[in-house]
């Protein structure tokens, strides 16, 4: 079985331009969660997704950045206008759901803005 | 928001010794999850405990949870170099779907 894939693994772009993250989620799960990651920090929750609905945006800034997970394939990050502050590990992370709610983690993109 | 808070966040042994790891949040939680990071990679998922579990084993990694001093521990036994990683805890935000709250990691050195 596949897990969490994500793509692209490593993306430059230069301030002001615009970055769009990919991620498949494990077969048969339907939850998505992005985080994102700082030199020497842990994750930080950005976004949690179902099926074509975004249940919780709590952690990802009101401008600049949005998410959707649409019927068909990926879930998609997408950051405008980048800027130096954004350069970091994005993660993406799916779950069945459930009580137990245990979340499998892809290998991440990591953004850098020159 | 609840968060786990790794301890120490840095450790540095020999092979063959035992690694372990300390893990505090803040709030009632129905499980908690340790994870292991591997430089410049993603996170692979070592291990869930629940509330009502006191322990539970994988392998070489035991973990324990005492939910009355919210806290957990985990033991790395017979390390080896290839252990060499962070070491994450991460509690759910709130109860069932949500999202995972991270500490900052233990980062662990195995001197071969």
């Amino acid at each position: 079985n596949a897990g969490v894939m994500q793509n692209p693994r490593h993306l430059v772009r230069r301030r002001g331009q615009e970055a769009r993250l990919r991620c498949s989620p494990m077969k048969g799960h339907s939850h998505v969660y992005w985080y994102r990651q700082l030199p020497e920090e842990g994750l930080k929750f950005m976004v949690y997704l179902q099926k074509e609905n975004i249940i919780d945006e709590s952690g990802m800034p009101k401008e600049r950045f949005s998410a959707e997970f649409p019927k068909e394939g990926p879930s998609i990050l997408r950051i405008q206008q980048v800027v130096r502050g954004d350069s970091a590990a994005y993660f993406c992370a799916s779950s069945r759901g459930g009580t137990d709610n245990e979340q499998f983690f892809g290998p991440g993109t990591r953004l850098t803005v020159l | 928001s609840q968060q786990g808070e790794e301890d120490p966040q840095a450790l540095s042994i020999q092979e063959g010794e035992n690694a372990t790891m300390n893990c505090s949040y803040k709030t009632s939680i129905n499980n908690l999850q340790w994870y292991r990071q591997n430089s410049g990679r993603g996170l692979v998922h070592l291990i869930l405990i629940r509330s009502n579990e006191r322990e539970k084993h994988s392998g070489r990694l035991r973990v324990t949870l005492d939910t009355s001093k919210k806290s957990s521990s985990l033991l790395i036994t017979a390390s080896r170099a290839a252990d060499t990683a962070s070491y994450f805890c991460a509690t759910p935000s709130s109860s069932g779907n949500t999202p995972l709250v991270f500490g900052k990691g233990t980062r662990l050195s195995v001197i071969a």
